[in-house]
């Protein structure tokens, strides 16, 4: 099975707090798992990627979570900005396939 | 600025027309992805060129079909055009066959009437 679920699909949170996305997989020979990030008329854009062999990585206020035993992973956004307002989706590759998950699309209010 | 310029932006059709999407990838980029994204099904792999090759499938159904040129432009055509097939057609770009980060363009916007 190829797929991978996300969820929230919809995320409110005010400015300064945390945001919360969820993935899961069932393929284990996923083995790169990006996020990207949508703005609205815009392609989406790569924010932050990990490999199975860690557990977490951290780019400034954005943190990915990777439980491989779980097949869950995380991204965690700090410190939440209005800027920060998009849609955000997970992926998982493996064989020059990469499956995007459904899609979370965020709002920071002030 | 990706670099990924998609073409046309916007284009409005009628059932059981033919289109082409055009991409130019980013400069030196080797692979050119498709992908199509609709409200309710996210963004869906349609497949896979790499110097020309078509690399890897996805959900690309068999009335659609795209070639990447040897000036490494790709286009993709979409015949016999149903209502469901009105959504938002990414291409991407990469530098490499496998993994590494997708460049995408903007998007063509096709509305099936």
């Amino acid at each position: 099975q190829q797929q991978v679920k996300q969820s929230p699909q919809s995320l409110i949170v005010q400015k300064g707090g945390i945001s919360i996305i969820n993935c899961a997989y069932e393929n284990t020979a996923f083995d790169y798992f990006p996020w990207y990030q949508q703005f609205p008329g815009k392609g989406p854009a790569l924010l932050i990627a990990i490999r199975p062999d860690v557990s977490e990585k951290k780019e400034g206020r954005f943190t990915i979570s990777f439980n491989k035993s779980a097949k869950q992973f995380s991204l965690h956004i700090m410190d939440s900005q209005p800027g920060d307002s998009a849609t955000y989706f997970c992926a998982a590759e493996t064989a020059s396939k990469l499956t995007f998950g459904t899609g979370t699309r965020l709002q920071v209010t002030l | 600025d990706s670099g990924v310029t998609q073409t046309p932006k916007h284009l409005i059709t009628a059932t059981g027309q033919r289109v082409t999407l055009r991409c130019s990838p980013r400069s030196g980029d080797l692979s050119v992805y498709w992908y199509q994204q609709s409200l309710d099904q996210g963004l869906q792999f349609l497949i896979q060129y790499y110097n020309g090759e078509e690399r890897a499938k996805g959900n690309i159904l068999e009335r659609f079909s795209a070639q990447q040129f040897p000036d490494l432009h790709s286009e993709l055509n979409l015949s016999s055009l149903e209502l469901g097939d009105s959504a938002l057609y990414f291409c991407a770009s990469s530098g490499q066959a496998v993994g590494g980060e997708l460049f995408f363009g903007e998007g063509s916007r096709l509305t099936v009437l």
